[in-house]
């Protein structure tokens, strides 16, 4: 059974600080790891990773993959208010077809 | 349209009633996930539509959950003879190889 498992469950910071949410995963076939932020109803796409040591970013976020040790790391500096959120990691199975979402980092920055 | 629709956004309804939630993808996505999340709980799977394949319903939490996708694209989820524990977000996704999905707005179902 695929497993996605965050890293640390909630942080609280301060603006300007920098953090790292931490994803590692477990899963049969893997086709792709996907980040998410949730502010209110729906999460809303981050970004897609699909090869190692290849780091995505926009803006002030950032995030890579190492398919070795089967984690990732969501990279955000210059922390804002706006930030907060709960951030979802997900990943994706060739085979199923179907993702898996772990229990999110709630992220809050404090002023 | 340009995203995920869902409707209604919101629905009050009484125990034992059935409810209907629907669903629109992005044209084109092939496949359609349902999920449903409760107060500051993680998203939980419910069912996924890919393509013309038969769906995977291993998520669905009882037989009062079914839902299905016509011609391969709008879905319906319904949930028959609701119970106080169904009162949550409802969230539809969808997505194509490689995009990863997006989400819709969700229905908030509160049953009293």
């Amino acid at each position: 059974e695929d497993k996605v498992v965050q890293s640390p469950l909630s942080l609280v910071v301060h603006e300007g600080d920098t953090v790292t949410l931490n994803c590692s995963y477990e899963v049969t076939n893997f086709r792709s790891l996907l980040w998410y932020k949730q502010e209110k109803k729906a999460p809303t796409f981050l970004f897609m990773l699909t090869s190692s040591g290849i780091e995505k970013k926009s803006g002030r976020l950032s995030s890579i993959l190492d398919k070795k040790e089967l984690f990732s790391i969501l990279n955000i500096t210059a922390t804002q208010t706006g930030d907060s959120a709960v951030y979802l990691c997900a990943v994706e199975d060739t085979n199923a077809g179907k993702s898996t979402f772990g229990d999110g980092t709630t992220l809050t920055v404090k002023p | 349209g340009a995203g995920v629709s869902q409707s209604p956004s919101n629905k009050v309804t009484e125990k034992g009633k059935d409810v209907e939630l629907r669903c629109d993808p992005i044209s084109g996505h092939t496949a359609l996930y349902w999920y449903r999340q409760s107060l500051g709980q993680g998203l939980e799977f419910l069912i996924y539509f890919q393509g013309n394949s038969a769906p995977d319903k291993s998520g669905l939490p009882s037989d009062r959950f079914s839902a299905e996708r016509t011609g391969g694209s709008v879905s319906t989820l319904t949930i028959q003879r609701t119970q106080q524990e169904d009162s949550a977000v409802y969230l539809c996704a969808s997505s194509s190889p490689w995009v990863g999905q997006f989400f819709g707005p969700g229905t908030r179902l509160t049953v009293l």
